[in-house]
């Protein structure tokens, strides 16, 4: 399978607790996408990466979130303190360049206890 | 930002009719229309793009049109299927360096 993956693809955890998320890209794309979709809604943009340098990060992104793609490949996203409102479905997307749509993962899905 | 608003936010229709989504965006900067196509339970999945100096593109069963003055775009599904049923996205941008998705267009095809 040479699709965007995702780990692990469901996460149950206790509010308070620290999580993280992995994503592997498709081979070669440069670039990296996260975004965050809570039920009934579109996915929300939430930061991108080009090879190792994150480039944007939005205001959903607070201080306890952080993302990494330490070496342009696979990356991890981070919550610190998980809150209940932090239950979503986050997915992962990766293009080979700017100006081609992104093709997702199949996301993962956190559940805050 | 990109204002983007889908019509209508549910659809069903048989088996074999057609299907039209409509998306209207605000940012005349967009010069990118992808539609995404997303299964319950699954990430969304591009389906088919266009790009500002086209005004039409067809793949087998699905076409999209836009209209850059009226800052519209539209999906098109013939001889729709079951398989069909999910809820389409449509993000436009400038750079597709960040996606602004609406709530989406749910269709229901029935047997």
């Amino acid at each position: 399978d040479t699709g965007v993956s995702q780990n692990p693809r469901h996460k149950i955890t206790k509010r308070g607790q620290n999580v993280t998320f992995r994503c592997d890209p498709i081979s070669e794309h440069n670039r990296l996408y996260w975004y965050r979709q809570t039920l009934g809604q579109g996915p929300e943009f939430l930061t991108y990466f080009q090879n190792e340098a994150q480039l944007e990060k939005s205001r959903l992104l607070s201080d306890r979130f952080s993302a990494e793609r330490p070496k342009g490949s696979f990356s991890t996203l981070e919550i610190q303190r998980t809150e209940q409102g932090d239950s979503a479905m986050y997915l992962c997307a990766s293009s080979f360049s700017e100006g081609l749509a992104p093709f997702f993962g199949p996301g993962t899905r956190l559940t805050v206890l | 930002g990109e204002n983007v608003e889908q019509h209508p936010s549910t659809l069903s229709v048989q088996e074999g009719d057609s299907a039209v989504i409509k998306c209207t965006y605000s940012d005349s900067a967009s010069n990118y229309f992808p539609w995404y196509k997303q299964e319950l339970g699954k990430g969304p999945q591009l389906i088919i793009d266009i790009r500002s100096n086209v005004g039409e593109k067809k793949d087998q069963r699905i076409a999209v049109t836009l209209n850059k003055t009226a800052k519209h775009f539209s999906l098109h599904i013939t001889e729709t299927q079951p398989e069909d049923s999910a809820v389409y996205f449509c993000p436009p941008t400038g750079t597709a360096s960040k996606l602004t998705f609406g709530t989406g267009t749910r269709l229901q095809v029935t047997l």
